[in-house]
């Protein structure tokens, strides 16, 4: 069956570390990959888009990785700050059925 | 700019009761997408539009109906609710996918 899978446990970290967050899939061949940020009561908020073919993309702190052999993203965000705490959602693109599908999250906890 | 906006921000109806959720975006985006929430679960389509007067289901359309008649605005009804439609309600607008999606603040909907 098709899955995409992130860590439903909370990722705890202190401040200044490094943060990395991961989205595994099964049964998809998605085009493209999104994260998204989402803080408690609001909407997802974009961050980052990586296409099939590229293996990293960067954005100030955060930094993204697209395996197409290992189905698997991972997340980074260096020297993380406690503002950095939210809910991190990644979606997967698949252009063959026009559908953008979303995993449940996983909760970032940056402690001072 | 507003950018995506939803009214109201949370709502208690009965089951059996019928209500529309609206969506209005200011940024001349053509693609609009409704999402439900639910705990432990990923954001999933309801129903998408793709410019005026084109509108599709998503993967979770029973229950649900919407329409657009100009590029501004994507009202979400629910004619008959269901305490399974108990949720949290997003729109989401993009000039196309797979780019990135503009999210509203959300409307939190209960049905007893």
């Amino acid at each position: 069956s098709q899955k995409i899978e992130q860590n439903s446990e909370a990722l705890n970290i202190q401040e200044g570390k490094t943060a990395t967050l991961t989205c595994n899939y099964t049964n998809y061949s998605p085009a493209y990959l999104q994260w998204y940020r989402q803080d408690p009561g609001r909407g997802p908020v974009f961050l980052l888009l990586i296409r099939e073919n590229e293996k990293e993309k960067r954005k100030e702190r955060l930094k993204v990785t697209f395996d197409t052999t290992l189905k698997q993203s991972l997340f980074h965000i260096t020297a993380s700050q406690p503002a950095d705490s939210a809910t991190y959602l990644c979606a997967l693109w698949m252009d063959s059925s026009y559908k953008l599908i979303f995993g449940s999250g996983t909760r970032l906890l940056v402690r001072p | 700019n507003a950018g995506v906006t939803q009214t109201p921000k949370f709502h208690i109806l009965k089951t059996g009761q019928s209500m529309t959720l609206q969506c209005a975006q200011d940024m001349n985006h053509g693609y609009l997408s409704w999402y439900r929430q639910d705990p432990g679960m990923g954001l999933r389509r309801i129903h998408y539009s793709v410019a005026a007067g084109i509108t599709d289901k998503g993967e979770v359309p029973d229950g649900y109906n919407v329409s657009r008649s100009n590029t501004e605005d994507f009202p979400l009804r629910l004619e008959s609710a269901a305490p399974s439609q108990t949720s949290v309600y997003f729109c989401a607008s993009t000039l196309r996918l797979p780019y990135e999606q503009y999210f509203g603040p959300g409307t939190r909907l209960t049905v007893t």
